[in-house]
């Protein structure tokens, strides 16, 4: 168990709609990472936030947004959904973040029908 | 950006063998190359990693060398075991701007036959 908590767990919805993942980073990490994991795609860096501030963007798309609230948690809000965003998405975190070890949430599985 | 390349997509070893996967990055700023192994329905989950200014780290039956002059570093599992079966991802970070963005590989598919 990394320490790293994401829910739901399992998310199916339809295209067109908007879902929210949750997660909370081990207790001291100040840097929250997203990444989608995807069969053709792999595992792809989306964004980062420190201390609640955002701090890096990857390859993340304008229908997807995060923030980092003042508790740490994160949240990941995917809106318009399209069946192409259906993947595996991680959260990972790490104390400070400038090449600290990031350790694993457990993932969310979106499936969009 | 960062491209981390790794070889091979899928391996397979009897148990009692030792297992090698290969990477290989294309920026020379980076400066941490941590490796995790994703079980499946699981998170990835770090299993060893090393920095820049060291050439070779060892835990127990895991091993990481990285040639920094060719830009590439390796995972080394020795006597391989079936619970080693599982996906194995290598990646590279750098510090100068990327606030620890970790680029991966696409992953190996490590199978320990008995």
């Amino acid at each position: 168990d990394s320490g790293v908590t994401q829910t739901p767990k399992h998310l199916i919805t339809a295209t067109g709609q908007r879902v929210t993942l949750r997660c909370s980073p081990r207790s001291g990490d100040l840097s929250v990472y997203w990444y989608q994991q995807s069969l053709d795609q792999g595992l792809q860096f989306l964004i980062q936030y420190y201390n609640g501030e955002e701090r890096a963007k990857g390859n993340i798309l304008e229908r997807f947004s995060a923030q980092q609230f003042p508790d740490l948690h994160s949240e990941l809000n995917l809106s318009s959904l399209e069946l192409g965003d259906s993947a595996l998405y991680f959260c990972a975190s790490s104390v400070a973040g400038l090449s600290e070890t990031q350790y694993f949430g457990p993932g969310t599985r979106l499936l969009v029908l | 950006g960062e491209n981390v390349e790794q070889h091979p997509s899928t391996l397979s070893v009897q148990e009692g063998d030792s297992a090698v996967i290969k990477c290989t990055y294309s920026d020379s700023a980076s400066n941490y190359f941590p490796w995790y192994k994703q079980e499946l329905g699981k998170g990835p989950q770090l299993i060893i990693d090393i920095r820049s200014n060291v050439g070779e780290k060892k835990d127990q039956r895991i091993a990481v060398t990285l040639n920094k002059t060719a830009k590439h570093f390796s995972l080394h599992i020795t006597e391989t075991q079936p619970e080693d079966s599982a996906v194995y991802f290598c990646a590279a970070s750098m510090t100068t701007d990327s606030w620890g963005k970790l680029q991966f590989g696409a992953g190996t598919q490590v199978v320990v036959t008995p």
